[in-house]
């Protein structure tokens, strides 16, 4: 079956400039996550939604970042006034409901922000 | 003070070699994963464990919740088992990562 799928697989974008990044989670999953992972870092989770709702927002590194999901599917983040220190791979993930279950990870967004 | 430890950071073995990969936390979790990232950046979900051991093919995972400890073992390492291996932890609405291990296998 079709997995997670992200869009673009690959972002150049000017400092200042907005992007919007999405997500096809797996279809009937529930919950859906969001993850940053910046060159030679970690990952760093942002924000997940069970259904429509994100019960806590406050992974986002500040509020040029926003997410929505509508009708318990399709997410996406937007970023407000890029700068430079936003260039990281942005990952998706899903799963049938949130908590202690197994989560399927997309390929990914690369956002360079020059 | 980091959440999640991952030990070592760095594993280098030799084709066939019994591989550990240690992960210590400090918090309450609702479940402890391991993830796989292989050198193209793609993140696949290896265990999630709550209690107990897990095994799937050559990979075993076990969690000890007193302790607050889980270790991945590979057994008979092969060079396509080389990847950076990441705990994870989900706690309520938290979600810890580990740095993650990188491994590298020779033929």
């Amino acid at each position: 079956g079709a997995g997670v799928s992200q869009s673009p697989s690959n972002k150049v974008t000017e400092k200042g400039k907005d992007v919007e990044l999405r997500c096809d989670p797996i279809s009937g999953h529930t919950a859906l996550y969001w993850y940053r992972q910046s060159l030679g870092q970690g990952l760093e989770f942002l924000i997940y939604f069970q259904g429509n709702s994100a019960p806590d927002k406050s992974g986002l590194p500040s509020d040029r970042f926003s997410a929505e999901r509508t009708g318990g599917s399709v997410s996406t983040l937007t970023i407000q006034r890029t700068q430079q220190e936003d260039s990281a791979v942005y990952l998706c993930a899903s799963s049938w409901v949130s908590g202690p279950e197994t989560q399927y990870f997309g390929p990914g967004t690369r956002l360079l922000v020059l | 003070k980091n959440e999640v430890e991952q030990s070592p950071q760095n594993l280098t073995a030799q084709e066939g070699e019994f591989i550990t990969i240690n992960c210590s936390y400090s918090v309450g979790i609702s479940a402890l994963h391991w993830l796989q990232q292989h050198p193209g950046g793609g993140i696949v979900s290896l265990f999630m464990l709550s209690s107990g051991k897990k095994k799937h093919g050559r990979l075993i995972a076990t969690i000890n919740i007193q302790e607050k400890h889980s270790s991945l073992h590979i057994t008979a390492s092969h060079p396509r088992d080389s990847a950076v291996y990441i705990c994870a932890l989900t706690t309520g609405n938290q979600f810890y990562f580990g740095t993650g291990t990188s491994l590298t296998v020779i033929p």
